[in-house]
């Protein structure tokens, strides 16, 4: 497609559950970010890749954080034994190459019960 | 003191009027300079970027950094409805990971 697709758009889900967002970045791009948009905060930064690899992970705000990036592509952040203050829109961007301008999906909208 | 911070708002203007947005910043290290528009339940979408000091016009907007003073802002001529919508400022350091620090944003109405 044009632009960065995320999915699923909505997840409602029960604490202590497992999570899975993904992203599809622009074709070609090769730097890929996840961020975190909390009600009422700014955009936090997640984690970055550069093709496959994740040289900042600093983001991340616990081990119940992971993400991975497969074929220079389809990123999936996970989260594990989801606590109600993970709630948020995730945001998924994608570059082609550092310091060039990111564009975002429309991201994920988690709540968690 | 956050790294970037941006007036809380809302703002709200009759059509037509000129808007002022504004971020000030406390590193000196962040060299390239971002505002994002953001509609409800929609991601960010990129308006302006820049690279250190200067001006940049796109249309009726016009992004501004100051280095020295460690400030940005965004300007909209002749506003319209469809400009209300959400700002956010953005910041990155030069090197190989560009990661992105952001304002909270601003709420912007534009009245008809």
């Amino acid at each position: 497609g044009a632009g960065v697709s995320q999915s699923p758009s909505n997840k409602v889900t029960e604490k202590g559950k497992d999570v899975e967002l993904r992203c599809d970045p622009i074709s070609g791009h090769t730097a890929l970010y996840w961020y975190r948009q909390r009600l009422g905060q700014g955009l936090e930064f997640l984690i970055y890749f550069q093709g496959n690899s994740a040289p900042d992970k600093s983001g991340l705000p616990s081990d119940r954080f992971s993400a991975e990036r497969t074929g220079e592509s389809v990123s999936t952040l996970t989260i594990q034994r989801t606590q109600q203050e993970d709630s948020a829109v995730y945001l998924c961007a994608s570059s082609i190459g550092t310091n060039q301008p990111q564009h975002f999906g429309d991201g994920t909208r988690l709540s968690i019960l | 003191q956050k790294e970037v911070e941006q007036d809380p708002g809302p703002l709200s203007v009759p059509e037509g009027a000129i808007v002022s947005l504004n971020c000030t910043y406390s590193n000196s290290a962040f060299q390239y300079f971002m505002w994002y528009r953001q509609y409800s339940r929609k991601g960010p979408e990129l308006l302006m970027y820049t690279y250190s000091s200067g001006n940049k016009e796109d249309g009726r907007f016009t992004a501004q950094v100051d280095k020295s003073s460690k400030y940005i802002s965004l300007f909209i001529r002749d506003s319209q409805p469809s400009d209300s919508a959400t700002y956010l400022c953005a910041m990155s350091y030069t090197g190989a990971n560009s990661k992105l620090t952001f304002g909270k944003g601003i709420t912007l109405s534009v009245r008809p």
